[in-house]
């Protein structure tokens, strides 16, 4: 099993292009998250899905759109990038069987630079 | 929303001594409590959790302790190795399908020999 997929791993973007982080896991989870890493803040939820057809905001969304189209896949996308928007980004899943919580698997992470 | 703290921001310890790191949380109905660790380059790996019905929780060198009453839960690592040496992160959430991590700030931990 590959886990969870992300790719880019790195990228440069002006200020105002756009871009989409792609996310990918083969565990079929329903439940899968952005998070944004940035030093001394630790990991902010940007969006997060509990399965295919539903999105929700997380504590950081502005700026970033998803959706969610199949089960395995969940990209974010960046419309309009900004220098506030260099982090390290995040992607992970995890299934919601019954009521408990279980592990969440992150991916290897994007490192986005907006100059 | 739920809100969590953790400390120290850096813990440097020698090899073989033990490391405690701490969190708080604020909202009284998180009833689950992951710790994750993070190498350098890589994404967060869950190390050990709790749940609200347990206080503690012990895998080999690592051991969480969770106080409800206080709202705060502990990472230790006895016999610490220089294997040790990475980020570890505390979260808190509510369990159910649409529960949502709260992490803290993050600790770096560095074991020296």
């Amino acid at each position: 099993n590959a886990g969870v997929t992300q790719t880019p791993k790195f990228q440069v973007l002006k200020t105002g292009q756009s871009m989409t982080l792609q996310c990918a896991q083969d565990m079929n989870h329903e439940y899968m998250s952005w998070y944004r890493q940035d030093p001394g803040m630790g990991l902010r939820l940007i969006h997060y899905s509990v399965g295919a057809g539903i999105t929700d905001q997380g504590e950081v969304p502005n700026g970033y759109n998803v959706s969610r189209s199949t089960t395995e896949d969940f990209p974010l996308r960046l419309l309009s990038a900004a220098p506030s928007q260099t982090s390290v980004y995040f992607c992970a899943s995890r299934t919601t069987g019954g009521v408990l919580d279980t592990e969440a698997f992150f991916g290897q992470g994007t490192r986005l630079t907006v100059v | 929303g739920e809100n969590v703290e953790q400390h120290p921001s850096t813990l440097s310890v020698q090899e073989g001594d033990s490391a405690v790191i701490k969190c708080t949380y604020s909202d009284s109905a998180s009833n689950y409590f992951p710790w994750y660790k993070q190498e350098l380059g890589k994404g967060p790996q869950l190390i050990i959790d709790i749940r609200s019905n347990v206080g503690e929780k012990k895998d080999q060198r690592i051991a969480v302790t969770l106080n409800k009453t206080a709202k705060h839960f502990s990472l230790h690592i006895t016999e610490t190795q220089p294997e040790d040496s990475a980020v570890y992160f505390c979260a808190a959430s509510l369990t159910g399908t649409a529960s949502k991590l709260t992490f803290g700030t993050g600790t770096r931990l560095q074991v020296t020999l």
